[in-house]
């Protein structure tokens, strides 16, 4: 059974950086695309980013791009997600996502991780 | 960027009938459409991909239609743990954008 644990949220100031984990077991990690979608309070989904499985390729979100790196070791079995430069429009529910490959529907999530920035 | 746009936002519907969600992209996304259900504080769970494949475990009451630009979700005989709020997504292009979502709700 494919199992994903996120893990890392918190409450941190504005302008600083945390760094968002997740455990994946039940599947073959690395030939697996991951990806990070948020949900802020009472709203909709918002994909952020996306890693192949090799690691090769990444996507992200305008809102994200230069201030967030999605990474993984397949060695561990982990995806991680390090966001600097925080913003309050950054709080949100973190959800991990696998896929079958890039450009695929999500086939499974983790519980989430709550990040809030507030001062 | 494709916009998603779902409608209704909320949908009222007793159990045992039928419910129909629609999804409409602002250009054409192909087949590459999926939807997923979320119940209060839970993850979302995927039910269809590909605009009309169920996912594995979901029940045959759930269908897809649809492709291009217009898309239905038909759930044709509500039970109650189907309360609850649906989203589309497409994955044709770069950024990946989900709709709005539908609640279903209790009538």
């Amino acid at each position: 059974e494919v199992y994903l644990l996120e893990s890392g949220g918190g409450l941190v100031r504005p302008g600083g950086s945390l760094r968002l984990s997740c455990a994946a077991s039940g599947f073959t990690f690395s030939d697996s695309a991951m990806s990070w979608v948020r949900q802020a309070p009472g709203k909709g989904l918002e994909w952020v980013s996306t890693l192949s499985g090799g690691g090769s390729f990444t996507y992200y979100a305008d809102s994200v791009k230069g201030r967030f790196t999605i990474s993984r070791d397949n060695a561990r079995n982990t995806l991680s997600l390090h966001m600097n430069s925080l913003r309050a429009e950054d709080t949100a529910v973190y959800f991990c996502a696998k896929s079958d490959d890039i450009l695929t529907s999500f086939v499974a999530w983790g519980q989430g991780s709550l990040v809030i920035v507030s001062s | 960027e494709i916009v998603m746009t779902q409608s209704p936002a909320t949908l009222s519907v007793s159990p045992g009938e039928r419910a129909t969600l629609s999804c409409r992209a602002s250009q054409s996304v192909s087949s590459n459409l999926a939807w997923y259900q979320q119940k209060p504080g839970q993850a979302p769970r995927l039910l269809i991909y590909g605009a009309y494949s169920r996912a594995t475990g979901i029940p045959g009451r759930f269908s897809g239609s649809g492709s291009g630009t217009d898309f239905t979700l038909t759930i044709s005989s509500l039970q109650s743990e189907d309360f609850a709020v649906y989203y589309c997504q497409q994955y044709n292009n770069w950024p990946l954008t989900f709709g709005g979502g539908t609640k279903v709700e209790i009538k």
